[in-house]
């Protein structure tokens, strides 16, 4: 059975421009999140997404959004890249929330965006 | 969310029992424990989890306090693939994982 895969695998891009990952879950699961990994930092949760709804948002501001798509496929975007948001991004997925409540999360492999 | 307190770091020696501590004197009724752990540069991958019983797969135990307000991960046969970062985790079950600083486990040949 795949895995959760995400791309791209490694990303530079330049302050103030716009980025946008992207994560397939493991088939069957409708739950995903992502986080931010930044150097030296813990994770630190940004969205969740179920079945296609936005469920709960981390502290980040407004230029970090996403979407979930109906085969439950994911994008995070990044507006207005800052120097800081060179980070390590993961993805997760796991079964409906609305069903296994005690679901553990499976992490993809991430995407390491470098901003410079 | 209830907060885990976690030693910053530990070693074992490869082939012993690697026992690995977290506090979460805060823990509620419905709260499960949760253990993931990173390898460098690669995503979290879950260990295991429990909620009162002690729990045992392939992986690892979890031996969870009467009271609940402690657990201890065990790896029973330490190898250097385990070296990593661990990471306790108490909540509910539908909520968001919350990661905190975890305790860096280094297994030594």
């Amino acid at each position: 059975e795949a895995g959760v895969t995400q791309s791209p695998t490694h990303l530079i891009k330049t302050r103030g421009q716009q980025v946008t990952l992207r994560c397939s879950p493991i088939s069957g699961h409708t739950s995903v999140y992502w986080y931010q990994q930044a150097l030296g930092l813990g994770l630190q949760f940004l969205l969740w997404y179920d079945e296609g709804e936005e469920r709960n948002r981390g502290n980040f501001p407004p230029r970090f959004s996403g979407r979930q798509f109906p085969n439950y496929s994911s994008e995070l975007n990044v507006n207005a890249l800052e120097l800081e948001d060179s980070a390590l991004y993961l993805c997760a997925s796991s079964p409906s929330q609305t069903s296994h409540v005690k679901g553990e999360q499976f992490f993809g492999p991430g995407t390491r965006l470098t901003v410079l | 969310d209830a907060k885990t307190t976690q030693p910053t770091s530990m070693d074992c020696a490869e082939g012993r029992a690697a026992n690995l501590p977290c506090n979460h004197s805060t823990i509620s009724g419905n709260e499960y424990v949760y253990w993931y752990r990173q390898i460098h540069s690669q995503g979290p991958q879950y260990i295991i989890h429990g909620l009162k019983n002690n729990e045992t797969n392939e992986m690892a135990s979890l031996i969870i306090t009467e009271d609940r307000k402690s657990s201890t991960l065990i790896l029973p046969h330490a190898t250097l693939r385990d070296t990593a970062v661990y990471y306790c985790i108490v909540r509910r079950g539908n909520e968001k994982l919350t990661f905190g600083t975890g305790t860096r486990l280094t297994i030594i040949p």
